[in-house]
């Protein structure tokens, strides 16, 4: 199992820019999510997904969007990048149905920077 | 909303010896789970131990335990027997039972060194 991964690592974008981060997991986990990590400020849900089709906001959800299309994957849009989106961006699954509902499993991450 | 706090932002401990990060967090439900996570240097968020507010007995996890105060709302984790590779940034976290999607609530991270 590949558990969760990001796609891409790294990225630098120019100002007005636009990306899509791709995340997938093999885990038949229902729950997606998105977060934010910035330095001190630990990680902030961006969005979230409890299933094939379904979105929401989360904590920080302002110039960010996503789609779940797919059970398995979870995209993340920046349409016009700014420099304040400059972050680690991670994304998270959980949740088997039967299994424990609580435990979040995390991607490596990806380091992007707005310049 | 539910609040995490950490406030040591650094700690460091000799090898072998022990070391407790301290957490506190901040809710109205009686029913939630609390969590740490580990980040080594490689950024990878490596869940550590989880703990089930309804259970009173604490979690542990091989030389790793918690201290769990529900009245105080208190969740901290001892390290013992520490080494080398458990320097990372650790992070606790917070889910409520009730709802859905499981969101969690970090809170901003102690930076432990491990030092020979």
């Amino acid at each position: 199992n590949a558990g969760v991964t990001q796609t891409p690592k790294f990225r630098v974008l120019k100002t007005g820019q636009s990306m899509t981060l791709l995340c997938a997991q093999d885990m038949n986990h229902e729950y997606m999510y998105w977060y934010r990590q910035d330095p001190g400020m630990g990680l902030r849900l961006i969005h979230y997904s409890v299933g094939e089709g379904t979105t929401a906001k989360g904590e920080v959800p302002d110039g960010y969007n996503v789609s779940r299309l797919k059970k398995q994957n979870f995209l993340l849009g920046l349409e016009s990048a700014a420099p304040s989106q400059t972050s680690v961006y991670f994304c998270a699954s959980s949740y088997s149905p039967g299994g424990p509902p609580d435990t979040q499993y995390f991607g490596p991450g990806t380091r992007l920077t707005v310049l | 909303a539910q609040t995490v706090t950490q406030s040591q932002p650094e700690m460091s401990v000799q090898e072998a010896e022990t070391v407790t990060l301290s957490c506190t967090y901040d809710t109205s439900e009686s029913d939630y789970y609390l969590f740490w996570y580990k980040q080594p240097p490689s950024r990878q968020m490596i869940l550590v131990i989880r703990q089930e507010a309804y259970k009173q007995q604490n979690a542990t996890e091989n030389r790793f335990s918690v201290n769990f105060q529900k009245a105080a709302k208190s969740f901290s984790l001892k390290i013992s027997d520490s080494q080398l590779g458990d320097a990372a940034m650790y992070f606790c976290a917070y889910r409520g039972y009730t709802g859905t999607a499981s969101k969690l609530t970090f809170g901003t991270g102690t930076r432990l060194q491990v030092t020979l």
